[in-house]
């Protein structure tokens, strides 16, 4: 596609549910980033992917949130037993992975999710 | 720890004005900053991005400027239009981890008609 796509665009849940959030990155984009939006606040960064594996999973709130990328493309952020706490916008950004901090990431317009 | 803090929190200007928005990190040791605008319902689009060698970046009427050694850096914002309302956001990158951006909570800005 012509940009990072995410599905769904929103998402209501009641407290304890299981959510999936899917990111497509721009193709041939080898890294690939999820970020966490709360309400007025700047995007906060969760985990980075270069390829299938997570390179850095530092900003991970709990053991409650995982994400995985099987084939170093679309890439699924799941969060188990949600929380009030989790509602916020997931962006998910990519890259070409190649140059480092040089390059841009490019956003995709994110998840909304609502945690009831 | 990097932080970044963006002032004002939100603007409200005349159309045609010109406006400065106002970034500042407490680390300066960055490998870039970006400045980053934000439409209700999309994504976060990248407007300049300045390497912590450069000084400056224009696009267009955008000019953003990065003083590396006081912890600033600004975007101006050239005969300002109702189109450029949004929320801009400005981003730095540590030296120390060449993707994690830092981000700022960004400036609501609304451009009158």
């Amino acid at each position: 596609g012509a940009g990072v796509s995410q599905t769904p665009s929103n998402k209501v849940t009641e407290k304890g549910k299981y959510v999936e959030l899917r990111c497509d990155p721009i193709s041939g984009h080898t890294a690939l980033y999820w970020y966490r939006q709360s309400l007025g606040q700047g995007p906060e960064f969760l985990i980075y992917f270069q390829g299938t594996g997570a390179a850095d999973d530092s900003g991970l709130p709990n053991d409650r949130f995982f994400a995985v990328r099987p084939e170093g493309s679309v890439s699924t952020l799941k969060i188990q037993r949600t929380e009030r706490g989790d509602s916020a916008v997931y962006l998910c950004a990519s890259s070409y992975g190649t140059s480092g901090g040089q390059e841009t990431q490019y956003f995709g317009p994110g998840t909304r999710l609502l945690v009831l | 720890k990097q932080e970044v803090t963006q002032i004002p929190a939100a603007l409200s200007v005349p159309e045609g004005e010109n406006l400065v928005l106002n970034c500042s990190f407490t680390d300066s040791a960055i490998y870039n900053l970006q400045w980053f605008r934000q439409d209700p319902g999309k994504g976060l689009t990248s407007l300049l991005l300045i390497q912590s060698s450069q000084r400056e970046q224009t696009s267009g009427r955008l000019n953003a400027s990065l003083d590396k050694s006081s912890g600033r850096s600004t975007l101006y914002i050239a005969a300002s239009q109702p189109g450029d309302s949004a929320t801009y956001l400005c981003a730095v990158r540590r030296k120390d981890s060449n993707y994690q951006l830092i981000w700022g909570a960004g400036t609501k800005l609304i451009i009158k008609p």
